[in-house]
């Protein structure tokens, strides 16, 4: 497996408080991506980093934001909790793209996030 | 922009069964496909990727699935399921001449395997 490790597995907080999600990576991977996943949604992207300090917004970014200032971290940052982001979240990671084309992803076990 | 389409949000099939799980896509620029399989409470697992190459795609666990860029399809196939299948599908999609990897997955489809 990916050595991929998301923090907190669980976690249960207050409409209005902050919160962050740590995503670590002992891969040395380049690309690290942000998802939140909600049943008939699939999976969503939120952001994705290319780089340290390199990060840029996926399809479902309002009200995240994130930092990677650290290969090995990457950071999502919920600023005002709302119930509508209570979800599931995950870290993916990939390597740089290769002859062949895009790396695929590799995924963490996910961070189930209620928001009260 | 690319998106995805799982035609079927369920999928009940018995043990030692053939299923196919379906998967269209729409893009106007190349792609790059995955299919992913997600176990309770688990993270996703890549099953397989189409880069180039061959249309056919074997992956883990006897999956199969098959490009047809004329009806923007990947299809997931396994002649016979086991009830360890059991689990949740998605398919995904890449732009093949990016260089970011962002993916957009499919709705998923929840693959029930009956003794």
């Amino acid at each position: 497996d990916a050595g991929i490790t998301q923090s907190p597995r669980h976690k249960v907080t207050e409409t209005g408080t902050p919160v962050t999600l740590r995503c670590h990576q002992t891969e040395n991977h380049r690309y690290m991506y942000w998802y939140r996943q909600d049943p008939g949604h699939g999976l969503r992207l939120i952001h994705y980093s290319y780089g340290v300090k390199d990060t840029d917004k996926g399809e479902v970014s309002d009200g995240y934001s994130v930092s990677r200032s650290k290969t090995e971290d990457f950071l999502l940052t919920l600023e005002s909790a709302t119930s509508s982001q209570t979800s599931v979240y995950f870290c993916a990671i990939s390597r740089d793209r290769g002859p062949n084309g895009n790396q695929p992803q590799h995924f963490g076990d996910g961070t189930r996030l209620s928001i009260l | 922009a690319q998106s995805v389409t799982q035609l079927d949000s369920q999928v009940p099939v018995f043990e030692e069964a053939p299923v196919e799980l379906r998967c269209n896509y729409s893009s106007s620029v190349s792609v790059y496909l995955f299919w992913y399989v997600q176990y309770p409470n688990q993270g996703l697992q890549l099953l397989l990727k189409y880069l180039s190459g061959s249309t056919l795609v074997k992956g883990i666990n006897g999956f199969e699935a098959e490009f047809n860029k004329s009806q923007t399809s990947f299809h997931l196939r396994k002649p016979s399921v086991h009830i360890s299948d059991t689990a949740e599908y998605f398919c995904a999609v890449s732009e093949a001449s990016g260089n970011t990897g962002k993916l957009i997955f499919g709705q998923g489809t929840t693959l029930q395997v009956k003794p």
